[in-house]
């Protein structure tokens, strides 16, 4: 299977700290993204990287792609209650998108 | 609001029933897809539609029949369902059918009895 796979599973931080989930993945790729799901909902786009692309920023998110490792990771700093969601990577290999299972995200106030 | 709307929002029927799934985009996107999201299992792509025109079919069983008259709508015809069907079903849009960020709707919650 091409899909991408989140690590952890799940995982509770206070709010103020900083969550760190990874993605691994199997194939080559064209870019990965990360989205945001809140519980029952559709998932966000929160951040696109390329595959020629080491490192990007948006506001409180650092994504990282390491393509030697197949590996990917999602930082979210100083962390909100609001935060809490799940997280999926999903990796564009071809014309098809492969989403993970996700890393369950929760903050607490 | 991502600009793509489903409905209904929740959905219960029986085995023996048909019903459809609606979903709208308002961002004048080309491409629309149907994902199915059990529990515990990755997001699984049934269906991609580019320019009103079938280009993925996921090996989904007949009993799911997708419908895309135009570009900003797309049906998700159902019929003889079985209780493993139970998932949340999503749709979502994009510009294009590849390297593009897709825009998801909040899905349509099924429960099949």
């Amino acid at each position: 299977s091409q899909q991408g796979e989140e690590d952890p599973q799940a995982l509770s931080i206070q709010e103020g700290e900083n969550a760190t989930m990874n993605c691994s993945y199997k194939t080559s790729i064209n870019n990965l993204q990360w989205y945001r799901q809140n519980s029952g909902r559709g998932l966000v786009h929160l951040i696109l990287i390329r595959s020629n692309e080491r490192e990007k920023h948006s506001g409180r998110l650092r994504v990282t792609l390491d393509t030697s490792k197949k590996s990917s990771s999602l930082l979210i700093t100083a962390s909100r209650a609001a935060d809490t969601a799940s997280y999926f990577c999903a990796t564009l290999a071809g014309n098809q998108f492969y989403f993970g299972t996700g890393t369950s995200l929760t903050v607490i106030p | 609001e991502t600009g793509v709307t489903q409905t209904p929002r929740h959905l219960v029927m029986g085995m023996t029933n048909k019903k459809s799934l609606k979903c709208e985009q308002h961002l004048g996107h080309n491409a629309m897809y149907w994902y199915k999201q059990s529990a515990k299992k990755p997001l699984e792509l049934m269906f991609v539609y580019n320019f009103k025109e079938q280009t993925e079919n996921n090996s989904v069983p007949s009993r799911f029949s997708p419908e895309c008259p135009n570009s900003s709508h797309l049906f998700l015809h159902l019929h003889t369902l079985q209780p493993e069907d139970s998932a949340l079903y999503l749709c979502a849009s994009s510009q294009g059918t590849s390297q593009e960020t897709q825009y998801f709707g909040p899905g349509t919650r099924l429960l099949v009895l």
